[in-house]
């Protein structure tokens, strides 16, 4: 099946500051890769999302980026703010069961 | 536009109960996902029901059993309570089941279960 590792297990970063979260998968069959913001106590929110035929994808100040060659993906976060601190997991898709399987996730703190 | 909805927000069981926890999808979603997640780890998944049908289950013991009704809401069941059970237990509806486009996961509040 497939296996998704996820880091840096914690990630400290100042206001403003860029924030990079790395993620890289085992199947090659994968093709969809969304990543969820979860607060303390609260569900994951899916933030952003990427699918195989596309090597990046932004959304305001959240990017994704693909290489399906290495299979690794990420997540870039700029301009950091103290409410972008939570826990951020990544996912792939396997190819022949459809399920998603979930990174360990990234404890993201902004400091103001 | 409700959300995924999930009851109860909060329990608290003894070791060997039962317990069982209820899921209503997004209005137009067929499909339902159960996932564990333990303090500290990513959702690990439990099972799919697609169309009232289980389309997958993850690796966990015969004690945890679902169901989907025929509005698609699920129940999630857990048979003779272990204290490693406890965990927030969360669902997730899509509109399908596969990878194509619209197949995208929504998660709803979850269920904290305590097993004491």
């Amino acid at each position: 099946g497939e296996n998704v590792e996820q880091h840096p297990s914690t990630l400290s970063v100042q206001e403003g500051d860029s924030a990079v979260i790395k993620c890289t998968y085992s199947d090659s069959a994968s093709n969809y890769f969304p990543w969820y913001k979860q607060e303390l106590g609260k569900r994951p929110q899916l933030i952003i999302d990427i699918r195989s035929n596309v090597g990046e994808k932004k959304d305001q100040r959240i990017a994704v980026t693909l290489n399906k060659t290495a299979k690794h993906f990420s997540l870039h976060i700029t301009e950091t703010q103290p409410e972008d601190s939570a826990v951020y997991f990544c996912a792939a898709l396997s190819g022949g069961s459809y399920i998603p399987t979930f990174g360990r996730g990234t404890s993201l703190i902004v400091h103001p | 536009d409700a959300g995924v909805t999930q009851s109860p927000t909060h329990l608290i069981k003894t070791r060997g109960q039962q317990v069982t926890l209820r899921c209503s999808p997004i209005s137009g979603h067929k499909s339902v996902s159960w996932y564990q997640q333990v303090l500290g780890q990513g959702p690990q998944f439990i099972f799919q029901y697609y169309e009232k049908e289980e389309r997958g289950r993850g690796n966990f013991p015969d004690r945890f059993s679902a169901r989907q009704f025929p509005n698609y809401s699920s129940e999630l069941n857990v048979n003779a309570l272990l204290l490693g059970d406890s965990a927030l237990y969360l669902c997730a509806s899509s509109f399908g089941q596969g990878r194509s486009s619209g197949n995208t996961i929504y998660f709803g509040e979850g269920s904290w279960l305590t097993v004491v």
